[in-house]
């Protein structure tokens, strides 16, 4: 399969605890996007990377996150001092230049 | 800040049963694109529009793009209970940074 590929798909720790996803996206794909989603809503815009430059961040994106893509492949999104309303899906989307994005089925992360 | 809403938020109808899911936003996108997602997975493209006024078909679906590049409308015929799931909708940005905001979906059941 050379789908997107995030790991893990669950995630559950105790609040206060930093987490980290990774997100392996399909291979010649340049644009790499994550979102939050939670329950029932649409997925919201977190930030994005063209290559390894992360061209914006969305006003969700509190100080606690961090995205990195340091070699423009793969992407890993960290949460430190984790808070209850962290609980959600993160997903992940690729995609090349300005073709439509392809998802992965994300990893849903539960607070204690 | 763009927005875009989705309306019903939740339709349930019997198997055979016609529908139609709408889109609408204040601002103009480049395009639009249409998701199916289902519990526990990542959002699913079907399509992608546009041009002003086009319309698209996929098998019962029927996608139509506004003349004016703010709303889009998703027709499905027939309705069948594979096509139970979370439907969504995301408009490309047409300033600034090129990324993708997206409706708050309409979860669809078909009652067999």
């Amino acid at each position: 399969d050379t789908g997107v590929s995030q790991d893990p798909r669950h995630k559950i720790t105790k609040r206060g605890q930093n987490v980290t996803f990774r997100c392996d996206p399909i291979s010649e794909h340049n644009r790499l996007y994550w979102y939050r989603q939670t329950l029932g809503q649409g997925p919201e815009f977190l930030t994005y990377f063209q290559n390894e430059a992360q061209l914006e961040k969305s006003r969700l994106l509190s100080d606690r996150f961090s995205a990195e893509r340091p070699k423009g492949s793969f992407s890993t999104l960290e949460i430190q001092r984790t808070e209850q309303g962290d609980s959600a899906m993160y997903l992940c989307a690729s995609s090349e230049g300005y073709q439509p994005q392809h998802f992965g089925d994300g990893t849903r992360l539960s607070i204690l | 800040t763009q927005l875009l809403e989705q309306s019903p938020q939740f339709l349930s109808i019997q198997e055979g049963e016609n529908l139609t899911v709408y889109c609408n936003s204040s601002s103009v996108f480049s395009s639009l694109q249409w998701y199916r997602q289902e519990p526990g997975e990542g959002p699913v493209l079907l399509v992608t529009v546009v041009t002003g006024g086009e319309v698209k078909k996929l098998k019962r679906l029927t996608f139509q793009f506004g003349d004016a590049r703010k709303d889009s409308s998703l027709h499905i015929t027939a309705a069948q209970p594979g096509d139970t799931g979370l439907y969504l909708c995301a408009g490309v940005t047409t300033s600034g940074t090129y990324k993708y905001i997206f409706g708050t979906g309409t979860r669809l059941k078909v009652l067999a």
